[in-house]
């Protein structure tokens, strides 16, 4: 069984502040894929990053960076800067052998 | 190109009806995913599409919900006897087949059940 856990429901922070989003995984396989979406308040998700399994660099795009830590099942993401445009809500997902599972997102305000 | 299509985006139906919502996914894409999110929900698996096959079904909440993809390409969500409870944004999404291949969502359709 897959889940995927992202404990805060929502986030509030000034514009031009970092925030950091969290995300718990659970899974079986040995081998699987994590990524972020945003979905907007027009609906729409949109894929935002991506990461494997078996490999734990953590990097940076631009003003999003993430931190994947196979000891402790998360795969945290982290937005420098904010922008009133970021506002949206994030979810994280989990893809093993099969299906795409996804957490119940973090809402994220961001207040100019 | 053209990304993943939902029709149609809204959909108002009584209570026993029978509803068929269509996706339409990027051309190439073998891989097809029905969602279904309630407000303030994160997308909740239904069913997943790899070519013709159902690979995975375990998402469907009962015998009314059906989906088919017959030729590979368009699929269709049937829901049979709707419920008020069927209400919801259900979401449709397209991959390649590779497992590190993100989702494409479309738009969603909207069914509400009266």
């Amino acid at each position: 069984a897959q889940k995927v856990t992202q404990a805060q429901t929502e986030i509030s922070v000034v514009e031009k502040e970092d925030v950091t989003l969290d995300c718990v995984y659970e899974t079986r396989d040995t081998t699987y894929y994590l990524f972020w979406y945003k979905q907007p308040p027009s609906g729409e998700l949109v894929f935002l990053i991506r990461r494997n399994s078996f490999d734990e660099q953590n990097e940076i795009s631009g003003r999003y960076s993430w931190n994947f830590q196979k000891s402790t099942s998360s795969f945290n993401f982290t937005i420098t800067a904010s922008q009133v445009v970021d506002s949206a809500v994030y979810f994280c997902a989990l893809r093993g052998y099969q299906k795409v599972t996804f957490g119940t997102g973090t809402k994220l305000q961001v207040i100019p | 190109g053209a990304g993943v299509s939902q029709t149609p985006s809204n959909k108002v139906t009584e209570k026993g009806k029978y509803v068929e919502l269509r996706c339409d996914p990027i051309s190439g894409h073998t891989a097809l995913y029905w969602y279904r999110q309630s407000l303030g929900q994160g997308p909740e698996f239904l069913i997943y599409f790899q070519g013709t096959g159902a690979a995975d079904d375990s998402g469907l909440p009962n015998d009314r919900f059906f989906a088919v993809r017959p030729e590979g390409s368009v699929s269709t969500l049937k829901i049979q006897r709707t419920e008020r409870g069927d209400s919801a944004v259900y979401l449709c999404a397209s991959s390649l087949r590779d497992r590190d291949s993100p989702l494409h969502f479309g738009n969603g359709t909207r069914l509400t059940v009266t």
